[in-house]
Order: structure tokens, then sequence, then C-alpha cells
């Protein structure tokens, strides 16, 4: 079993709508979660990072955790084309030093 | 910028030759990771280190692959006798001395091994 889960997608929105992104973890101890942005050929870029159950708002992102269902979302409101990138969800797991990645969700905002 | 800098951004291979990839965290980052990053697949991690100290090398690979962070100078990842397989992005993160949660990742490396 994966540590993270995403759904690859690709996940196609149109512009002004809103994205939602999804991510499942395995290792119920975890206390760190983060999304990061990745567009292609480029390095993930940290967007948001949080630690307690409910929301986090932060602009147009807000990321979602759920420590009971295991699951921790991003939604991105009013999208815009330039949101257009692969979203990696990152969960630092029960006495780890590192962090543990999805394979990433490629979204797509459709001008 | 005081970003991470890692060091060549693409670097090209033969078969059976080394290759050495550098890292150079923020400054006031004394925590390294290494990540890699194969096609189409996510970022797998590799090695934690500190100043002169491998803390976590579960990721690494247990042949050919080696990292050091010297107490001057940028951490190094060296694989020996590179193989196809090896192409792939390689990424460093750092993050400072209070927390070690939040990782700022460097551009990467990309090696192709030919």
């Amino acid at each position: 079993q994966k540590e993270v889960e995403q759904n690859s997608g690709p996940l196609s929105v149109p512009e002004g709508a809103i994205a939602s992104l999804n991510c499942t973890y395995s290792d119920r101890g975890s206390q760190s979660f983060f999304w990061y942005r990745q567009y292609s050929g480029k390095s993930p870029e940290l967007i948001m990072s949080i630690y307690s159950n409910g929301d986090k708002e932060d602009g147009r992102f807000t990321a979602q955790l759920n420590k009971a269902s295991q699951y921790v979302s991003l939604l991105i409101r009013d999208s815009q084309p330039s949101d257009s990138a692969t979203y990696l969800c990152a969960v630092r797991g029960t006495g780890a030093n590192n962090l543990f990645f999805g394979t990433g969700t490629r979204l797509t905002v459709i001008p | 910028n005081a970003g991470v800098m890692q060091n060549p951004r693409h670097l090209v291979r033969r078969r059976g030759q080394e290759a050495r990839l550098r890292c150079s965290p923020m400054k006031g980052h004394s925590h390294v990771y290494w990540y890699r990053q194969l096609p189409e697949e996510g970022l797998k991690f590799m090695v934690y280190l500190q100043k002169e100290n491998i803390i976590d090398e579960s990721g690494m690979p247990k042949e050919r692959f080696s990292a050091e962070f010297p107490k001057e100078g940028p951490s190094i990842l060296r694989i020996q006798q590179v193989v196809r397989g090896d192409s792939a992005a390689y990424f460093c993160a750092s993050s400072p001395p209070i927390s070690t949660d939040t990782q700022y990742f460097g551009p990467g490396t990309r090696l192709t091994v030919l």
C-alpha cells in the first residue's frame, strides 16, 4: 500500500471554477501535511502546509485536513490558467525526517 | 536570491561513468534532503543530512550511491558507475534547524545516462 495516494488526473476545470484535489495517507500518526505545485520541468514549490484538523485558507487556496479519515484536500478558488500544473501532496510520517509524496494530480485550467 | 542552489542543472553521463550532483542549502538552513523523481513518478526520498552527518539514508540504493554534507561547501550526491535507470531528476531540499517540517526545493539536476 502506498503511503500517500492521489488521483493522477488529469483534472480539467474551466477558468473561474473551483478545483478540488484530494489525497489520502496510510500512516495514522502523521502530523504534517503539505501541498506543493510543480510546473512541467520545474521544481516543487510549497503552497500550503496544514497540521490541525479543519480548514486553512491562504488567498485562493484552502487546505482541508481530516485525520480521522486520513484525508487531506486542496481547493483552488477562481482557478486561473496559470494554476495549470501538477499538485503534489506530501506527508511527514510518524518519526520520519523525510516527506512522503503522492504521484501528483495534473490540473489543467481551461481559459 | 538566497534559495536552494543545485548544479549542474543538466548532466549527461555515459554508462559506467560517475555523476556528482551538488546542493547548497538556503542561507541559515542546516538540514539537507535529497529526492529522486523518475519520469511520471512521484518524488522519492533518498537521504537526509546535517553538517558532517548522515541522519537517515533509508531511501538510498545500497550500492553505487553515496552522499555527504561537509563542514564547508555544498552537499554532494555521488552516483558511481551510472546505469540508464539512474536517469531522473534529482532534487535537493533544505530546512532550517528549528523546524524540519518545511522543506524548500532547489531547481533540480536532470541526469541523463546514455
